[in-house]
């Protein structure tokens, strides 16, 4: 079946860098997309969404890019901190009125 | 701010065994979920529930689980006999539209069946 899946299983960044998390998408019609950040302990946090009509979207030091020619979706986090450390996790539907459908999740370790 | 709130946060059944796992959704929410995260692997849709019954259900969640609003503020997931490969961490949300965009999340429970 279709599914969500990510390059990239871990990601270690120096603090202060930028980084860019990896997310690819099989499904053609998926409408929406999100990413969320999961700490240890803790269940997935929203941190941005774009739906399919837009190629960008931009958050506080977050910004999603969203390339339907290739099925791709990024998570661009500027100046990463400490804080940033955690699981990030994307996620599509394909109408915003269905389930999410989760990618496997990529680790962020920032190195101080 | 208001948080979706998830009892226990721990659980340690037998194999067989009733677990019942409990939510206390965002009050003015409509929309409820639970989703499943065996360990190291991908969150998992398992049920949608919204009007007092479920709208949608994956191929996960069989005969063995239910899920009730039994008062305005809880909603809780049912496991009727309890397998090893239940084992995980199961996530309740919920949402103020349907279909779970900016669903806000519980912080789980970890369910361990032995």
């Amino acid at each position: 079946g279709e599914s969500v899946g990510l390059h990239l299983p871990t990601l270690s960044v120096q603090e202060g860098d930028n980084s860019i998390i990896n997310c690819a998408y099989s499904n053609s019609a998926s409408d929406y997309f999100i990413w969320y950040k999961q700490e240890s302990g803790k269940g997935p946090q929203f941190i941005i969404d774009i739906r399919s009509n837009m190629d960008k979207r931009q958050g506080q030091r977050v910004t999603v890019l969203l390339n339907k020619t290739v099925k791709h979706l990024s998570l661009q986090i500027a100046a990463t901190q400490p804080g940033d450390s955690a699981v990030y996790f994307c996620a599509e539907t394909p109408s915003g009125n269905t389930p999410l459908v989760f990618g496997k999740g990529t680790r962020l370790s920032v190195i101080a | 701010e208001p948080e979706v709130t998830q009892t226990p946060s721990h659980q340690v059944t037998q194999m067989g065994q009733e677990v019942i796992l409990r939510c206390v959704p965002i009050s003015n929410h409509l929309y409820f979920y639970w989703y499943r995260q065996i360990l190291g692997q991908k969150v998992e849709f398992l049920v949608s529930f919204y009007n007092n019954e479920i709208s949608e259900k994956s191929e996960i969640f069989d005969d063995q689980f239910s899920v009730e609003r039994p008062d305005g503020s809880n909603f809780t997931l049912k496991i009727r006999s309890t397998k090893l490969e239940d084992s995980a961490m199961y996530f309740c949300a919920s949402s103020v539209i349907r279909g779970g965009t900016e669903a806000f999340f519980g912080q789980g429970t970890r369910l361990t069946v032995v």
